[in-house]
C-alpha cells in the first residue's frame, strides 16, 4: 500500500546549521508530495509541496525536490533559525482518491 | 477566510464512556478527513469523506468509532465506548478535490481517557 517513511528524530542543530530530513514514499502511480510543519502549540500547516516528478517545492528557505527515480522528497534548509524548531511531517496524496498519508514526523530542535 | 473549526478543544472522559467531536470544514471543500494523532506519532487517517460519501474508512475501528457527514458539510466523529488507548489528538482537515490540493487542518481535539 501507499506509505511514507521519514527519518526519526529528534534532530538537534545549532543556529545557521544545514538541515536535511529524509523522506521516501511507496505508491502506485505518481502521488503529490507534501511537507507539513507543526510548531509548538499550533496546528499542522503546509510548508511546501510538489505535484510531479522533478518539481521543487520551496517556502521559508526550505526546499524539497520530487525524485521519482529514488522515490524521495528530502527536506533541506541551508541555515536554520531557532524559530524553525518544530515537528516536520512528510506526506503524500495518491493519484486516485485523494487519500493523504503521513510519515511519523521528525522533531527538530534548533539551539542558539 | 475562516479555517477548519473543531470542538471541543479538550475532553477528558472515563473509559467505557462515549464522546463526540465536531468539525466544520472550509466552505466549498468537498473532501473532509479525520485523523488520530497519538503523542509522538504521525497522523493516522481514520476516515475520508468526499461530500457526504465515505471514500476510505479502512483504518476506522468500526466496533467503537463512527463518523458521519450527512449534508456534505460539517461532520461528527463518535467513540463509544472509549478505551484508554483512544487517548490522542483528533484532527479534522479539509481540501478541495483534485490531486495536489492542500489540506487545511483544524486545531484538533485532545482526548484523554482515564
Amino acid at each position: 500500500g501507499n506509505s511514507v517513511t521519514q527519518m526519526e528524530g529528534p534532530v538537534t542543530l545549532s543556529e545557521e546549521a544545514f538541515l536535511t530530513i529524509n523522506c521516501t514514499y511507496t505508491a502506485t502511480g505518481y502521488p503529490s508530495l507534501f511537507w507539513y510543519v507543526q510548531y509548538p502549540g499550533e496546528g499542522l500547516q503546509l510548508l511546501l509541496k510538489a505535484t510531479k516528478a522533478d518539481d521543487k517545492g520551496s517556502n521559508k528557505g526550505f526546499e524539497a525536490t520530487y525524485r521519482k527515480e529514488t522515490t524521495s522528497f528530502h527536506l533541506e534548509k541551508g541555515s536554520v533559525q531557532v524559530s524553525d524548531s518544530a515537528v516536520y511531517f512528510c506526506a503524500q496524496v495518491r493519484a486516485a482518491g485523494n487519500k493523504l498519508t503521513f510519515g511519523g514526523g521528525t522533531r527538530v530542535l534548533v539551539k542558539p | 477566510e475562516a479555517g477548519v473549526a473543531q470542538s471541543p478543544r479538550y475532553k477528558i472522559i472515563e473509559k467505557r464512556q462515549s464522546v463526540a467531536f465536531w468539525c466544520n470544514p472550509i466552505s466549498g471543500h468537498a473532501t473532509l478527513y479525520w485523523y488520530q494523532q497519538i503523542l509522538g506519532q504521525g497522523p493516522k487517517l481514520l476516515i475520508q469523506f468526499q461530500n457526504n460519501g465515505v471514500v476510505d474508512d479502512s483504518q476506522l475501528p468500526k466496533d467503537r468509532f463512527s463518523a458521519e457527514r450527512l449534508k456534505g458539510v460539517d461532520s461528527t466523529l463518535k467513540i463509544q465506548p472509549a478505551k484508554l488507548e483512544d487517548s490522542a489528538v483528533y484532527l479534522c482537515a479539509s481540501s478541495l478535490s483534485g490531486q495536489g490540493s492542500e489540506a487545511f487542518f483544524g486545531q484538533g481535539t485532545r482526548l484523554t481517557v482515564v
